[in-house]
């Protein structure tokens, strides 16, 4: 596709839940970002691969995350045991090296 | 980690005005860049400045880097209600492309 994809766009998940999102990046971007966004405030960096290595985690807040890119290209993002200060919105971005990041839609999850 | 303090935090004005929104840290930036988001939707690009006292327009959007790399505004001439929006400065460290961003500033523009 033209842009970054994520899916699902909406989540609703029971506290205790575990959930995957996925992103689609532009094809040949190597760099790939997830980023979360709590209601009313700007993104936080989560976590960044370059190609399928994961060159910083320092952004996700719990060993309940856990985001995997196997192949260089889709990236998953797993939140196990959902908690409800969970409940956000996710970006993924990605962008050739070095240049601008072009982000997706974002998937809204909200624990419930 | 680098803070960046956006102002003010909701701006609400008639279409036709100018408004102005600041972008400060206590940190020098290697770059800096202006991002509006639309409910639902991802942050998408206007701008990115580099150089100190670099000045960039896009048609009635004006933004400026500070001569010491710390601040950056942007301002709109003219507001129209497509202006709407969350307006995001980020920044990036050098040599590392993550970005930090701004609290935000939520635009509205009153037909």
């Amino acid at each position: 596709g033209a842009g970054v994809s994520q899916s699902p766009r909406y989540k609703v998940a029971k506290r205790g839940q575990d959930v995957a999102l996925r992103c689609d990046p532009i094809s040949g971007h190597v760099s790939l970002f997830w980023y979360q966004q709590a209601l009313g405030q700007g993104p936080e960096f989560l976590t960044y691969f370059q190609n399928e290595a994961q060159l910083d985690k320092s952004g996700l807040p719990s060993d309940r995350f856990f985001a995997e890119r196997p192949e260089g290209s889709v990236s998953t993002l797993k939140i196990q045991r959902t908690q409800q200060e969970d409940s956000a919105v996710y970006l993924c971005a990605s962008s050739l090296s070095n240049k601008s990041a072009f982000f997706g839609q974002g998937t809204r999850l909200t624990v419930v | 980690t680098q803070l960046l303090e956006q102002s003010p935090q909701f701006l609400s004005i008639q279409e036709g005005e100018n408004l102005t929104v600041y972008c400060n840290s206590s940190s020098v930036f290697s770059s800096l860049q202006w991002y509006r988001q639309e409910p639902g939707e991802g942050p998408v690009l206007l701008v990115t400045v580099v150089t100190g006292g670099e000045v960039k327009k896009l048609k009635r959007l004006t933004f400026q880097f500070g001569d010491a790399r710390k601040d950056s505004s942007l301002h709109i001439t003219a507001a129209q209600t497509g202006d709407t929006g969350l307006y995001l400065c980020a920044s990036s460290n050098f040599g590392n492309e993550k970005l930090t961003f701004g609290t935000g500033t939520r635009l509205t523009i009153i037909p």
